[in-house]
């Protein structure tokens, strides 16, 4: 089965960096996502790493180490509207297509 | 059409009535996917299609769900004699082919209500 963990909430300063985590256990691997969602709003595609590195989208950076199974979310610049809940998720194994998302990280900007 | 529709935005409903939830995806998008999100939760996979076909029903948490797709693009899903645990917001996504950077168009959702 697959089963991801990722902190439950997180709070930073406006213009500051913040990291959101995600570690994973899946039977086959076919890429971590990220998804923003604000509340009572659809979940938005951000990023999405198959390969090992860093993947650079404006502010938004995605991280992954398969071998750690571990991957990260880099959000720099934050602003306001950033306040928001952000999940990591991978796809399931081979012959299903539907992502598992993890419990999201519920992400608060203050001033 | 422009993003992927879902209706109603809201639905109450006594529990042991049956409801309709639908998904309209976005035009070409041959997959469809409905997922379940409960307060402060992540989102659970209910079923996906490929076209009108469902391959993967695993999801499904019990017999009283349950989805079609016609035309290749409208889908409904129902719900049989509700109960209070199904209170949740369901939401529908559709991509244009599976295995695409994993990107997924999610609707707002309908956040259902039983009493």
């Amino acid at each position: 089965g697959q089963s991801l963990e990722q902190p439950s909430e997180v709070t930073a300063v406006e213009g500051a960096i913040v990291q959101i985590n995600c570690t994973y256990q899946t039977s086959g691997f076919y890429g971590l996502s990220w998804y923003q969602q604000h509340d009572g709003g659809a979940p938005t595609f951000l990023s999405y790493n198959a390969l090992d590195g860093l993947e650079e989208t404006g502010r938004f950076s995605s991280f992954l180490s398969r071998s750690d199974s571990y991957g990260y979310l880099l959000l720099q610049e934050l602003q306001m509207k950033d306040s928001a809940s952000y999940f990591c998720a991978v796809r399931a194994p081979r012959g299903a297509n539907n992502l598992f998302f993890g419990t999201g990280t519920r992400l608060t900007v203050i001033p | 059409g422009a993003g992927v529709s879902q209706s109603p935005s809201n639905k109450v409903t006594e529990k042991g009535k049956d409801v309709e939830l639908r998904c309209d995806p976005i035009s070409g998008h041959t997959a469809l996917y409905w997922y379940r999100q409960s307060l402060g939760q992540g989102l659970e996979f209910l079923i996906y299609f490929q076209g009108n076909s469902a391959p993967d029903k695993s999801g499904l948490p019990s017999d009283r769900f349950s989805a079609e797709r016609t035309g290749g693009s409208v889908s409904t899903l129902t719900i049989q004699r509700t109960q209070q645990e199904d209170s949740a917001v369901y939401l529908c996504a559709s991509s244009p082919r599976t295995g695409v950077k994993n990107i997924q168009y999610f609707g707002a959702g309908t956040r259902l209500s039983v009493l």
